[in-house]
């Protein structure tokens, strides 16, 4: 059974400072892997996926890696600021076709 | 385009009631999950539906929790007599296709409270 492990649980940086967010997984199997933001009390956004077959992707100041044979990908986000707070989540697709979440990482940028 | 719609958002409920939380896909998406996430902890597949169908239901307590896709109208995961242990957000996300490489996206939840 596929297991999702994020690290930190919990991270708080000064605004404009590059961070990075680390999941794993342990089922390398997957089709694909997401990346999820969550706001308190709301719903989750997309932020990237990335197929099997890639090693990342890019939206503006994100940039999302993968590596299927170590089971880890990493959320980098460049510049960060105060409104990138919020709980992030990776979640990876195996064969039954749902989602396998991580606990996530739940990121302060401080003013 | 309007998104993953759920409702209620919030559904308050005594226990030995009955929940009803709706979910109406993306328009052209005929594939639904459902996932809960109980406070402080990840969230956790639930079912998977397609239009009549229920696709994987490994996820579903084996008591009380049912889940339908009919051909018309939403989704619907149905609680029956509640417990202070279903207290929890309920996420619906839809996809267009049976593709694993498809990207789920997910409505807004709705956040059951079992007094």
């Amino acid at each position: 059974k596929q297991e999702v492990t994020q690290i930190p649980a919990a991270l708080s940086v000064p605004e404009g400072e590059n961070l990075v967010l680390n999941c794993s997984f342990t089922d390398s199997a997957i089709y694909n892997l997401q990346w999820f933001r969550q706001d308190p009390g709301k719903g989750l956004t997309s932020l990237l996926l990335i197929q099997s077959s890639q090693r990342e992707q890019t939206s503006g100041r994100l940039n999302a890696s993968l590596d299927k044979s170590s089971g880890r990908s990493t959320l980098y986000i460049a510049a960060s600021q105060p409104g990138d707070s919020a709980t992030y989540l990776c979640a990876a697709v195996t064969g039954a076709n749902n989602l396998f979440f991580g606990t996530g990482t739940r990121l302060t940028v401080i003013p | 385009n309007a998104g993953v719609m759920q409702n209620p958002r919030h559904l308050v409920r005594r226990r030995g009631q009955e929940a009803r939380l709706r979910c109406s896909p993306m328009k052209g998406h005929s594939h639904v999950y459902w996932y809960r996430q109980l406070p402080e902890e990840g969230l956790k597949f639930m079912v998977y539906l397609q239009k009549e169908n229920i696709i994987d239901e490994s996820g579903m307590p084996k008591e009380r929790f049912s889940a339908e896709f009919p051909k018309e109208g939403p989704s619907i995961l149905r609680i029956q007599q509640v417990v202070r242990g279903d207290s929890a957000a309920y996420f619906c996300a839809s996809s267009p296709f049976r593709d694993r490489n498809n990207e789920q996206f997910f409505g807004p939840g709705t956040r059951l409270t079992v007094l």
